[in-house]
């Protein structure tokens, strides 16, 4: 079975400085790897994926993710984060193969970008 | 740019009563889910379906739930009977699927439908 993990709650940063969010995960295979973000009272948007390649995959609004097989981890990152970031960030796995290529998701990381 | 839509956004109902939610999904995709979140837990999946027919489903989705394409463009979730822990918001996604060499795996959700169960 697949999993995803998300060991914190809430992230607090200061506007400016870097941000990470944590994820590791466990499937059988090589994995597909998302993370989406929801703002409130809004459904899950894409950030970013990663299927193959570069372990270092850039998305949307400057974030980016960073895949390590060897610690079964893709941790979101951005350099310099901003208040307009705040939001539940979750991250979400998938097996290369399935029938119906279900997406797993974790349990959830509050982010808080204060000034 | 193509978005999937959800309707109602808020939907109440008393329990034992059947609700249908609608969406829908981007005009040219395949692939078609349901996920559903619980206040404060974590997305978790239903059901799948392609080719007018369920991919996969979850233990979650039970007689009570049934999905239709009823036609080119709406897909629906159906719970006959609705319980208390029925309660959640739904989520629509959708997913193009693989053709002639192109090939996404991403999944586009809505905004959802908070189904209320009293």
């Amino acid at each position: 079975a697949q999993s995803v993990a998300q060991p914190e709650d809430q992230v607090n940063v200061a506007e400016g400085n870097p941000l990470t969010v944590k994820c590791t995960y466990s499937v059988s295979g090589n994995p597909y790897l998302f993370w989406y973000v929801q703002y409130p009272n809004r459904g899950l948007q894409f950030l970013l994926k990663y299927i193959t390649g570069d372990n270092l995959v850039k998305g949307s609004y400057g974030f980016e993710a960073e895949f390590n097989k060897s610690q079964t981890s893709f941790h979101l990152k951005k350099p310099s984060a901003l208040v307009s970031d705040s939001a539940l960030y979750f991250c979400a796995v998938r097996a290369p193969t399935g029938g119906g290529n279900k997406l797993t998701f974790g349990t959830g990381t509050q982010l808080k970008v204060e000034l | 740019e193509p978005e999937v839509t959800q309707t109602p956004s808020h939907q109440v109902t008393q329990m034992g009563q059947e609700v249908i939610l609608r969406c829908v999904p981007i005009s040219n995709h395949l692939y078609f889910y349901w996920y559903r979140q619980i206040l404060g837990q974590k997305v978790e999946f239903l059901v799948s379906f392609y080719n007018n027919e369920i991919s996969e489903k979850s233990e979650i989705f039970d007689d009570q739930f049934s999905v239709e394409r009823p036609d080119g463009s709406n897909f629906t979730l159906k719970i006959r009977s609705t319980k208390l822990e029925d309660s959640a918001m739904y989520f629509c996604a959708s997913r193009y699927g693989t053709s002639g060499g192109r090939s996404t795996d991403t999944q586009y959700f809505g905004p959802g439908t908070r189904l209320t169960v009293l």
